[in-house]
């Protein structure tokens, strides 16, 4: 399955743009790129899923390039409450016993 | 309404122990998971059950089951609980397969002393 690598950490301020890239350089044909959040104490929560191009929806956006070796999540002007661990998943269509979310990006997000 | 729920919350046991986590999922999904999430907050997947077909982690000692009663539970039952074994647990369900948005549990920090 498509390992994935992501920054471990990431800081922004309330109202600024956030980007976080994910690398899966062995990502298959089949495969969905999807990221989940994660706050604290509680499981995670979709955010968005894409196949190529560009995905948008109330919460994010998803920039894939052509050859879909990486990802960036979007997520506009973040607030306080958008500190949170974000997970990168590449997710076989045909199905995986070997499904690991990896370690994640924390986002501490400032006044 | 609680979409997918676990008990307990909080499980705390000796050694050698056997316990069972319950989950139950209110939406009418076909597919379970059950992951494990370690102290560096590493995610796997350990099952994923519909009522076809069970897919299990080969990494998962076979202290691990899974039972499910029905489609909306899927129980996790760990046999001889070592050191290693503390961590969350959290259940998911989601509509069908993996590109399903999986809808997670609350978890389940299970600590064995």
């Amino acid at each position: 399955l498509a390992k994935t690598t992501q920054p471990i950490s990431m800081d922004s301020y309330e109202g600024q743009e956030v980007n976080i890239t994910c690398s899966h350089n062995n990502i298959a044909t089949n495969d969905y790129i999807t990221w989940y959040q994660q706050f604290p104490s509680q499981g995670p929560r979709f955010i968005i899923q894409g196949y190529k191009t560009k995905v948008t929806n109330e919460v994010a956006s998803l920039f894939i390039p052509a050859d879909r070796k990486s990802s960036t999540l979007s997520l506009p002007r973040v607030s306080l409450s958008d500190t949170a661990v974000y997970y990168c998943l590449v997710v076989p269509t045909g199905g995986g016993n070997k499904l690991t979310f990896g370690t994640g990006t924390q986002l501490k997000v400032e006044l | 309404d609680t979409a997918v729920s676990q008990t307990p919350k909080y499980l705390v046991t000796q050694m050698g122990n056997d316990k069972s986590i319950k989950c139950e999922q209110n939406l009418g999904h076909d597919t379970m998971y059950w992951y494990k999430q370690d102290s560096k907050k590493f995610l796997k997947i350990m099952f994923s059950y519909n009522n076809k077909e069970l897919i299990i982690n080969e990494t998962v000692p076979n202290r691990f089951s899974p039972k499910s009663p029905d489609k909306a539970h899927l129980n996790l039952h760990i046999n001889s609980l070592e050191l290693g074994d503390s961590a969350v647990y959290f259940c998911a369900s989601s509509t069908s397969g993996y590109t399903d948005t999986q809808y997670f549990g609350p978890g389940t920090r299970l600590t064995v002393l």
